[in-house]
């Protein structure tokens, strides 16, 4: 089974740090590029990062560029998302996905909570 | 970066069609035929169930359509049934290795 699992998210203060992890099952990992999205309480969908097979091809939203970082790690199947001075508007369920055609996401975690407070 | 721009909201009887639109610009829409569309159901992940503007993933029904003008997309469901009620969100692929989102639109079935 194709399956998507993160995890790492919780209640952190402005401007402190926080790592997402996610773990990739039933699929060839390396072959495919992946992405973080996040959706706060309420709202739409947000792209915030994505990352080609090798990580050698990263790109970001404009609202998290300079402070989130996103890599990932073949050998162990796993995507991250170090995210520092971080904000209350970066307060969402943050997802990650399986990219197969140019953002086309095709399989999604169950997604995991940050909560950024004062 | 600004947001792809969809209807608020959409509605439609049991067996009917429905249209949502979808609005970028010559950086993501416009220029590439990477959209794709989405279903949320209530407290659930997104499922694919359109890409690369027209396609359908395995097991997504043909209810389901996807077509593009200029930088307008579009997504059709036709045979409209009760379990379509969802959010329907769609991205787009964006000039600088980019991914963008429209704001979503609430699909009501009356």
């Amino acid at each position: 089974e194709v399956r998507l699992v993160e995890s790492g998210g919780g209640v952190v203060r402005t401007g402190e740090s926080l790592r997402l992890s996610c773990g990739a099952f039933g699929f060839t990992f390396d072959g495919h590029g992946m992405s973080w999205v996040r959706q706060a309480p309420g709202r739409g969908l947000e792209w915030v990062s994505g990352i080609n097979w090798n990580g050698a091809s990263i790109s970001y939203a404009d609202s998290v560029k300079g402070r989130f970082i996103i890599s990932r790690d073949n050998a162990k199947n796993s995507l991250y998302l170090q995210m520092s001075s971080l904000r209350a508007e970066d307060t969402a369920l943050y997802y990650c996905a399986r990219d197969v055609s140019y953002i086309a996401l095709d399989t999604w975690g169950q997604g995991t909570m940050v909560t950024v407070s004062s | 970066q600004s947001a792809l721009t969809q209807p608020a909201s959409v509605s439609g009887s049991p067996g009917q069609s429905i249209t949502i639109s979808c609005t970028g610009s010559s950086s993501d829409v416009g220029a590439y035929n990477s959209v794709s569309w989405y279903q949320q159901l209530p407290d659930k992940a997104p499922k694919l169930i359109i890409y690369d503007v027209n396609h359908r993933p395995s097991g997504i029904s043909n209810r389901f359509s996807g077509s593009k003008s200029g930088s307008t997309a579009s997504l059709t469901i036709s045979g409209l049934q009760a379990e379509d009620e969802a959010d329907y969100y769609c991205s787009s692929y964006r000039i600088g290795n980019l991914g963008v989102f429209g704001g979503g639109t609430r699909l009501t079935v009356l």
